[in-house]
């Protein structure tokens, strides 16, 4: 019944790879998101999908493309990974974009590239 | 620029004691403001969810308030538990012309200990 999934929870990798990270949530939520937690802990936006559209790209490189088969899925998949792109990667989904609507998070992939 | 200060960095409290956690924020215009508790390991999950027109609410043993004026909020704990062990993060929405952007606060790091 896990309300925002995503996978796999950790994973290693040698620079240049390509990975995948896949998102589920089965809350009926119209908003997903991609968030990047740094070793400081802040929290920042990556891409917003609305409805399979996307909204929000902040700047970030384009090795970072972000898919959306259907409003229940947003994956991230990284090309031509770098040392600088270990992070812990968050999922998140919310009713809609904007207003009051609180964010659900999944519990995050660390990626970490060597 | 759009900034969210928390304080203090971390703090170590006694089981069954209060706390309170404070956040001063930059943020304009305004949307609402928001706490999250991020267990280790997990992602946040939303405590609480203030409006301007807000100045405290409630959620369990977790109330925070809301200083619109000052531009500052605290999350004050009741009774503190060893499960309330966690990063709190404080989280500001900007307003809905600018794309309801959200600025994240780097969190406050408390430890409850028996």
């Amino acid at each position: 019944d896990t309300a925002v999934s995503q996978t796999p929870k950790y994973l290693v990798t040698q620079m240049g790879n390509d990975k995948s990270i896949k998102c589920e949530q089965n809350l009926g939520h119209d908003t997903m998101y991609w968030y990047k937690q740094d070793s400081k802990k802040f929290l920042k936006i990556m891409f917003s999908y609305n409805n399979k559209e996307l909204i929000i790209n902040e700047t970030v490189p384009n090795r970072f493309s972000p898919k959306s088969p259907d409003k229940a899925h947003l994956n991230l998949h990284i090309n031509s990974l770098e040392l600088g792109d270990s992070a812990v990667y968050f999922c998140a989904s919310s009713r809609r974009e904007g207003g009051n609507s609180p964010l659900h998070f999944g519990n995050g992939t660390r990626l970490t590239v060597t | 620029k759009n900034q969210v200060e928390q304080s203090p960095q971390s703090l170590i409290i006694l089981e069954g004691k209060n706390c309170t956690l404070q956040c001063n924020y930059t943020v304009s215009p305004f949307s609402n403001l928001r706490w999250y508790k991020q267990d280790t390991g997990r992602g946040p999950v939303s405590l609480t969810i203030m409006t301007f027109s807000e100045n405290t609410k409630s959620n369990g043993r977790y109330t925070a308030t809301l200083d619109a004026d000052t531009k500052q909020s605290s999350l004050h704990i009741t009774a503190s538990q060893l499960s309330d062990s966690a990063s709190y993060i404080c989280v500001v929405s900007v307003g809905e012309k600018y794309g309801n952007k959200l600025v994240f606060g780097a969190g406050t790091i408390l430890r409850v200990k028996s």
